[in-house]
C-alpha cells in the first residue's frame, strides 16, 4: 500500500515562499501524477495542481502564478512551492496520488496533511 | 470553474439508518464524479470513483449513482465508523473542484 507523508515548516512569514515535500513509500513515483490539495481551517478542499513524473504540470489558474510542483525521482519525493504567501494561504496541505484512465480520474492515496500557518 | 454543490451541509442520523447525500454539478461532468470520506485530523479517503465504482477495500454499504449533473452517495446501514465528513469532487475538467462537504453526525 502506497503511503504519502508531507513535511516542511509549519510557520511561514507573509510574502515569503511556502515549501513542502511529500515522501512516497511502498511504491514508485514513476508512472503516476502527483498532486497537492489544501484545506483552510474549517473549510473545504481546494486543488492546487499536479505533476506527472515525466515533468508535465497542470495548476489551478487561481494559484498558477505562484505555484511550482516538482518531482525528485531519485528520492521518491515531490514538492510544492507557493510564493508571496498571505494569511489566506493558511491551510492544511495534502499530497495525493492522482490516477487517470478511460472514463475515470481520482485521488486514490492521500497524506495525513501538514498545517502551514502564514503569520509574522 | 465547475461548481459542485452538496446537500445537506450537515446531517444527523442513527446507527443502522440509510443515508443519502446529493451532489450537483454546475454543468455536465458525465460520470467523472468521486466521493471521499474525511475524519478529523486525517486526509480524505476515496470511497467511490467514476460515480458508481467502489474503491477496493471500501465496505459494500457505500454506493454511488448518477451521471451528467446529479449524483448521490448512499450508505445503506450506518455504522459507528461512518460518522465523518463527505466530499464530492469532479474530475471532468481542471481545475478539479470539490463540494463544500457534508458533515454526518450521530443523532
Amino acid at each position: 500500500q502506497v503511503q504519502l507523508q508531507e513535511s516542511g515548516p509549519g510557520l511561514v512569514k507573509p510574502s515569503e515562499t511556502l515549501s513542502l515535500t511529500c515522501t512516497i513509500s511502498g511504491g514508485s513515483i514513476s508512472g503516476y501524477y502527483w498532486s497537492w490539495i489544501r484545506q483552510p481551517p474549517g473549510k473545504g478542499l481546494e486543488w492546487i495542481g499536479y505533476m506527472q513524473h515525466s515533468g508535465s504540470t497542470n495548476y489551478n489558474p487561481s494559484l498558477q502564478s505562484r505555484v511550482t510542483v516538482s518531482v525528485d525521482t531519485s528520492k521518491n519525493q515531490f514538492s510544492l512551492k507557493l510564493s508571496s504567501v498571505t494569511a489566506a494561504d493558511t491551510a492544511v496541505y495534502y499530497c495525493a496520488r492522482y490516477i487517470t484512465g478511460v472514463g475515470r480520474s481520482y485521488f486514490d492515496n492521500w497524506g495525513q496533511g501538514a498545517l502551514v500557518t502564514v503569520s509574522s | 470553474d465547475i461548481q459542485m454543490t452538496q446537500s445537506p451541509s450537515s446531517l444527523s442520523a442513527s446507527v443502522g439508518d440509510r443515508v443519502t447525500i446529493t451532489c450537483r454539478a454546475s454543468q455536465s461532468i458525465s460520470s467523472y464524479l468521486n466521493w471521499y470520506q474525511q475524519k478529523p485530523g486525517k486526509g480524505p479517503k476515496l470511497l467511490i470513483y467514476a460515480a458508481s465504482s467502489l474503491e477496493s477495500g471500501v465496505p459494500s454499504r457505500f454506493s454511488g449513482s448518477g451521471s451528467g449533473t446529479d449524483f448521490t452517495l448512499t450508505i445503506s446501514s450506518l455504522q459507528p465508523e461512518d460518522f465523518a465528513s463527505y466530499y464530492c469532487q469532479q474530475s471532468y475538467i481542471t481545475p478539479h473542484t470539490f463540494g463544500q462537504g457534508t458533515k454526518l453526525e450521530i443523532k
